[in-house]
């Protein structure tokens, strides 16, 4: 069954200083995608970034870029500069089924992040 | 465009009651999500609509839960008899099943707390 581990429960870092949030996934299908949501406190879950399982670069958002290490299954979201807006829930999820078919997400269980000033 | 639109945002019940939430997606989005978030835990699939056929309901606990999407665009998600643990949010997910399709949009969602 596929799955996504999200080690971290909660993460500090210094305002303007770079984070990384940890994912690993466990799947058979050799295709698959990998999205990272924030979910501030007020609960609406934003899009950050998506890294499809056959793309060759990893996928990069503004300040947002996801270490994407196939062999490992990890798909680590990396945050530059990190501004006090950052500071929330950030979850790990994978696509269960093709980009084109009627696909399901599979959740971590979540990293809340805090950025101190 | 006008993101997904989740109603009410807030509803506190008794146990043995019934609640009704109600989502409308994202106009032109076919494949509609009611997810279950429980506190401290990530969103949890309960019922996946492709238009107005239900394509995935494995994980809706269909003693109590119901939901319908009658016409393809907005959703009810029914809970009757509430129980103590479902209290959660309620959130709802719209997607295009033209490209890009890749992203699923959130809509607020509904905070139900059973007592």
């Amino acid at each position: 069954a596929q799955k996504i581990t999200q080690t971290q429960p909660g993460m500090f870092v210094q305002e303007k200083e770079a984070v990384t949030l940890d994912c690993t996934y466990d799947t058979s299908d050799p295709s698959y995608g990998l999205f990272w949501y924030k979910q501030p406190s007020s609960g609406e879950m934003i899009f950050l970034i998506y890294q499809g399982s056959y793309d060759q670069q990893n996928a990069t958002e503004g300040r947002y870029s996801l270490n994407f290490q196939k062999a490992r299954k990890s798909a680590n979201l990396v945050i530059s500069a990190s501004q006090l807006g950052d500071s929330a829930m950030y979850f790990c999820a994978m696509r269960e089924g093709r980009a084109d078919s009627s696909y399901k997400l599979i959740f971590g269980s979540g990293t809340r992040l805090l950025v101190r000033p | 465009e006008a993101g997904v639109a989740q109603s009410p945002r807030y509803k506190i019940i008794e146990k043995r009651q019934s609640v009704a939430f109600w989502c409308n997606p994202i106009s032109g989005h076919a494949t509609l999500y009611w997810y279950q978030q429980i506190l401290g835990q990530g969103p949890k699939l309960l019922i996946q609509f492709q238009n107005n056929g239900v394509v995935d309901d494995s994980q809706l606990p269909k003693d109590r839960f119901s939901a319908e999407r009658l016409k393809g665009v907005d959703s009810t998600l029914k809970i009757q008899p509430a129980k103590l643990e479902d209290s959660a949010v309620y959130l709802c997910a719209s997607r295009r099943t033209r490209p890009p399709y890749n992203e699923q949009f959130f809509g607020p969602g509904t905070r139900l707390t059973v007592l």
